[in-house]
């Protein structure tokens, strides 16, 4: 089935760095990529959709100049949490929409998530 | 009003019961619906979709009510394993998926 590869899974980095953040779609295209993060106990939120070769579309309250989002091929997408802090420590998600075979639907797969520490 | 709303639980079984919780979604224009399953610190998986005439998974049912605007996951009897945090997912066209917060259901032995 469809996979998206998510990297790195775990990162701890000091406050003021900054982290990028990796997905791949393995065996599939993904035109289209979305990110989450997730805060502990909390629900999924949606923070940006990014689409192959054009710009980001960034959810209400999300700030794109810290959360840069660059969608250069069909098959990898990233984010790069820029000049950290900890408030910024969460599971990062990201999500890519495609045909299941059977349906025809368009399912998510999501990536296995990115866990930000920021010290 | 959320486009996709979920009662968040937690839903407290014993083994071997059967549980059984709705999500409901605001647009009539949905196409597709699916149960995903978020174990706790990892992503979420596709647990099923949801068809039309409604579909059975083994243990697990899902049933779509268009006439309402809600799917539904029934879940007998349940395992340990079953503890997890189930979240619905509506699409209305190829690029605007909705998702609900979740129902978290805690299966005890």
């Amino acid at each position: 089935g469809a996979v998206v590869s998510q990297h790195p899974s775990r990162v701890i980095c000091k406050s003021g760095t900054s982290v990028k953040i990796e997905c791949r779609s393995l065996d599939f295209q993904a035109t289209t990529m979305f990110w989450y993060r997730q805060f502990p106990k909390q629900s999924l939120m949606l923070m940006a959709t990014s689409n192959e070769g054009s710009k980001a579309t960034y959810e209400q309250g999300v700030e794109k100049d810290k959360f840069l989002i660059n969608h250069a091929s069909l098959t990898l997408s990233t984010l790069t949490v820029t000049s950290a802090h900890p408030e910024d420590s969460s599971f990062y998600i990201c999500s890519a929409p495609h045909r299941e075979v059977y349906s025809g639907a368009n399912v998510l797969t999501f990536g296995a998530g990115s866990r930000l520490t920021v010290l | 009003r959320k486009e996709v709303e979920q009662d968040p639980g937690p839903f407290n079984v014993p083994e071997g019961a059967t549980v059984a919780f709705n999500c409901t979604y605001s647009n009539s224009a949905s196409q597709s619906f699916f149960w995903y399953r978020q174990d706790c610190r990892k992503e979420p998986k596709l647990l099923m979709s949801v068809y039309s005439s409604g579909n059975e998974d083994g243990r697990f049912t899902a049933q779509l009510n268009r006439a309402s605007q809600y799917i539904s996951l029934l879940i007998r009897d349940s395992k340990l394993s079953d503890s997890a945090t189930y979240l619905c997912v509506v699409t209305v066209n190829d690029y605007k998926l909705s998702f609900g917060a979740g129902t978290t259901v805690t299966v005890r032995a």
